[in-house]
């Protein structure tokens, strides 16, 4: 979703439920796609990337799927823990570009 | 082990005065990047930098300035002409087109 303002969209889940966070792109010739996670006062780290020409991705309790004709991302998180709250950013790349185009983000939020 | 340092992890700056960030990295990245993140908000870019000795504006480069001397340094100065200079700032690096970028644990700047 898109952030107002100084307020992040938020999603609150239950410890050991699934999360899905999900972020929409905007060019259609973006070919690489990334999702970080941002804990307070740090850097953001990466989680999982994904290219074009895939429409699903797997990491360890982490899937990223990619819907290019909505032009639509979303990232699962298996089981989710405690240490899972963070802000959760996507971020698009286009073929021969240096740079990322980043979302606002999403604030996950679990409840123990 | 490899990675990119940021420093100093806060930093108070003064009315009128310039300051400047550190971003270091030795992950042999060809691409740096300098990014101000406000409370609730996304990253927005302020200058990047794909080869030593040359740069770019980003989306706010006003009252900022960098150099790149060196492929491994990047720093970020930021001048009094920046009104609003309060902000968490971060540093990254990538080694390709179309790839993702590896952060540094981010600066937090605070005008006294």
């Amino acid at each position: 979703g898109e952030s107002v303002g100084l307020h992040l969209p938020t999603l609150s889940v239950q410890e050991g439920d699934n999360s899905i966070i999900n972020c929409a792109y905007s060019n259609s010739a973006s070919d690489y796609f990334i999702w970080y996670k941002q804990e307070s006062g740090k850097g953001p780290q990466f989680i999982i990337d994904i290219r074009s020409n895939m429409d699903k991705r797997q990491g360890q309790r982490v899937t990223v799927l990619l819907n290019k004709t909505v032009k639509h991302l979303s990232l699962q998180i298996a089981a989710t823990q405690p240490g899972d709250s963070a802000v959760y950013f996507c971020a698009e790349g286009g073929a021969g570009s240096y740079q990322l185009t980043f979302g606002k983000g999403t604030k996950l939020s679990v409840i123990p | 082990d490899g990675g990119i340092t940021q420093s100093p992890k806060y930093l108070f700056r003064k009315e009128g005065q310039n300051v400047t960030l550190s971003c270091e990295q030795n992950l042999n990245h060809d691409a740096m990047y300098w990014y101000r993140q406000d409370p609730g908000q996304g990253l927005r870019l302020i200058y990047y930098s794909q080869i030593v000795n040359d740069f770019q504006k980003g989306d706010i480069a006003e009252g900022y300035s960098v150099s790149r001397e060196k492929k491994e340094s990047f720093p970020l100065t930021v001048t009094s002409a920046q009104k609003n200079p309060t902000a968490f700032y971060l540093c990254a690096s990538s080694i390709e087109r179309g790839g993702g970028y590896t952060f540094g644990s981010g600066t937090r700047l605070t005008v006294v």
